[in-house]
């Protein structure tokens, strides 16, 4: 079974520009979060979407927004880019497991802003 | 506040110890997951840990969980230089809807 995919893996923006991020969960996992990761604040979770709708929301901004379409692929867009949205974009889907959820991890975006 | 620690966060060690990793987590936890991320990469599943007394051993890593002290513990037994990554605890917990809360991570260095 092919994993968790991500694309681009690397990116690099300039301040003021916006992106978007891409992440195409496991065959038949529904369940889409997005975590920020950096050395000064660690792992930090944005949002997960369930079913096209935004189940779960993170304590970011505003720019950061995401979305889900109906074949669980998701996007995540940040607008106005700022040097401190440098990071390791890292998308997990889900699947439930023994009354909870198992997350599985992508390879991640590398993303620098200049 | 739901919150996840860890400890240490810096870990050098020779090869052939034995040591262990604390993560602490604050809420009611339905379960506690270990991962492993090697630099540059993604998060590797390790362990997931379901009720309280719950241990599970992988090779040289041996993870348990005492729901009451709300404490897991990661032990290493004989270091090799491959453990040498980043180890994450995080809770999953049921609080509204389902959560996870990472741990700040530990930096492990087996050094040769």
């Amino acid at each position: 079974k092919a994993g968790v995919t991500q694309t681009p893996r690397y990116l690099i923006k300039t301040r003021g520009q916006q992106v978007t991020l891409s992440c195409s969960p496991i065959s038949g996992h529904r369940s889409v979060s997005w975590y920020q990761q950096t050395p000064g604040q660690g792992l930090q979770f944005l949002f997960e979407y369930f079913s096209e709708t935004q189940r779960n929301k993170g304590n970011f901004p505003g720019r950061f927004s995401g979305r889900q379409f109906s074949n669980s692929r998701s996007e995540m867009n940040v607008s106005t880019l700022e040097l401190g949205d440098s990071a390791l974009y890292l998308c997990a889907s889900s699947l439930p497991r023994d009354g909870g959820y198992e997350q599985y991890f992508g390879p991640g975006t590398r993303l620098t802003v200049t | 506040e739901l919150k996840v620690e860890q400890n240490p966060l810096f870990l050098s060690m020779q090869e052939g110890k034995n040591y262990t990793i604390y993560c602490n987590y604050s809420t009611t936890s339905d379960r506690l997951y270990w991962y492993r991320q090697d630099p540059g990469k993604s998060l590797e599943s390790l362990f997931v840990l379901l009720s309280n007394g719950a241990v599970k051993q992988e090779g040289r890593l041996m993870a348990s969980l005492d729901t009451k002290a709300r404490l897991s513990t990661l032990h290493i037994t004989a270091a090799v230089h491959d453990l040498s990554a980043t180890y994450f605890c995080a809770s999953g917990t049921t609080s509204g809807t389902y959560k996870y809360i990472f741990g700040t991570g530990t930096r492990l260095k087996v050094l040769a």
